[in-house]
């Protein structure tokens, strides 16, 4: 029962390096996000998608690309990396927003921006 | 706009007394309300959600929350607290109108001394 499953767990890149990480659901979920969570900051909300094939710009899109090619799979780039863009990285997916259906979280994706 | 607030960066009680971490919301029409927990160093877990109805909701690990409509608030509760809940507690806030993403505050650090 895996849930949300994040790769890599940890990363340390140099400024101007680029990177994936990789998100991936088994609960046939319509909806799936990306979140950054920084000290004081809370979650905020990168990109997200409400089905396979889109996308759409959350709170904080700058630096990041994402694409959903396949339904169980959410991917975040970046093609640049930046120092602020140190942060711990959360995926999260849920069925739809019918009824406020919860958000089910990864374990977090850390990474270290030098 | 849709916004959540957590008043509180950090509250502090003592085993086996009540515990209260508070939430306001900002919403247009009828909200969706979230309190969610995370422990170090792992992903969000889901604790539980106000949709309608009752305003009193209970949740995971005899947590349960209030929903306030004309104080816009959604307090969690706890009436004797465990020194295992302690963690960093989010509320989160989703208005009903299609593709509205969920927002999350700051996050309120629990610490409960034995």
């Amino acid at each position: 029962n895996a849930g949300v499953t994040q790769t890599p767990k940890f990363r340390v890149l140099k400024t101007g390096q680029s990177m994936t990480l990789l998100c991936a659901q088994d609960m046939n979920h319509e909806y799936m996000y990306w979140y950054r969570q920084d000290p004081g900051m809370g979650l905020r909300l990168i990109h997200y998608s409400v089905g396979e094939g889109t996308t759409a710009k959350g709170e904080v899109p700058d630096g990041y690309n994402v694409s959903r090619l396949k339904k169980q799979n959410f991917l975040l780039g970046l093609e640049s990396a930046a120092p602020s863009q140190t942060s711990v990285y959360f995926c999260a997916s849920s069925p739809g927003l019918a009824g406020g259906r919860e958000l089910f979280f990864g374990e977090g994706s850390r990474l270290t921006v030098l | 706009a849709q916004s959540v607030a957590q008043p509180e960066d950090q509250v502090n009680v003592a085993e086996g007394n009540p515990l209260t971490v508070k939430c306001t919301y900002s919403v247009s029409g009828n909200p969706y309300l979230f309190w969610y927990v995370q422990y170090p160093n792992r992903g969000l877990q889901f604790l539980l959600k106000y949709i309608t109805g009752d305003n009193l909701v209970k949740g995971s690990y005899g947590f349960e929350a209030e929903f306030n409509k004309s104080q816009t608030s959604f307090h969690l509760k706890k009436p004797s607290a465990l020194v295992s809940d302690s963690a960093l507690y989010f509320c989160a806030v989703r208005g009903n109108q299609a593709g509205t993403a969920l927002i999350f505050g700051k996050g309120t650090t629990l610490s409960v001394s034995s």
